[in-house]
């Protein structure tokens, strides 16, 4: 059964800090990985994807690495803003289907 | 392009009632897939359609059914409320087509549902 993992759960930076969140799953056997950013209240913003096959994406300051062989993955992100305080989600789908398997969050605030 | 709406955006109900949940996915996305999020047990899967067909369906009671309509809007249904039902529901679409594809998942602004 995957399970997710993100490390730290709560996070809080100055601003102008670069940050690194962690994610990791239990199966290596993954089809996608997708990272999410959650406001308060609100539903869910994708910022990256990254295929099986692929190693990073990159978005503005958003860097997400891929380890499938250890079960890992990395959301980097250069020159941190107050506005990039959110829950950050990953998630990671299995063979055919759509079906997501959610990490439990990291909570990052970034303070003026 | 629009992107993925849910309606009603907040619901008050009392236990032992019904509830309907709407999602219209963005325009040819024809698979939908539904979500409940809790502070206790975070973001499960519900269940997943596409071409009005059911694909994969998680861990939840019968009380939970969802269905899609010829048009990809989807619908999810939740019977007998429970207190423990209380959350919020996630819709999502994506432009997967029936192979091995790369399925990004964007997600609608949820409902919010609480069960008094």
């Amino acid at each position: 059964k995957q399970e997710v993992t993100q490390i730290p759960a709560a996070l809080s930076v100055p601003e102008g800090e670069n940050l690194v969140l962690n994610c990791s799953f239990t199966d290596s056997a993954i089809y996608n990985l997708q990272w999410f950013r959650q406001d308060p209240g609100k539903g869910l913003t994708s910022l990256l994807l990254i295929q099986s096959s692929q190693r990073e994406q990159t978005s503005g300051r958003l860097n997400a690495s891929l380890d499938k062989s250890s079960g890992r993955s990395t959301l980097y992100i250069a020159a941190s803003q107050p506005g990039d305080s959110a829950t950050y989600l990953c998630a990671v789908s299995g063979g055919n289907t759509d079906k997501l398997i959610f990490g439990t969050g990291t909570r990052l605030q970034v303070f003026p | 392009k629009a992107g993925v709406t849910q309606t009603p955006r907040y619901l008050i109900k009392t236990r032992g009632q019904q509830v309907t949940l709407s999602c219209s996915p963005i325009s040819g996305h024809r698979s939908v897939s539904w979500y409940q999020q809790t502070p206790g047990q975070g973001l499960q899967f519900l269940f997943e359609y596409f071409s009005e067909t059911q694909r994969n369906k998680g861990n939840f009671p019968g009380r939970f059914s969802g269905r899609q309509f010829s048009n990809s809007r989807s619908e999810m249904n939740v019977s007998t409320l429970e207190l423990g039902d209380s959350a919020l529901y996630l819709c999502a679409s994506s432009p997967f087509s029936g192979g091995t594809t790369y399925n990004e998942q964007f997600f609608g602004p949820g409902t919010r549902l609480t069960v008094l």
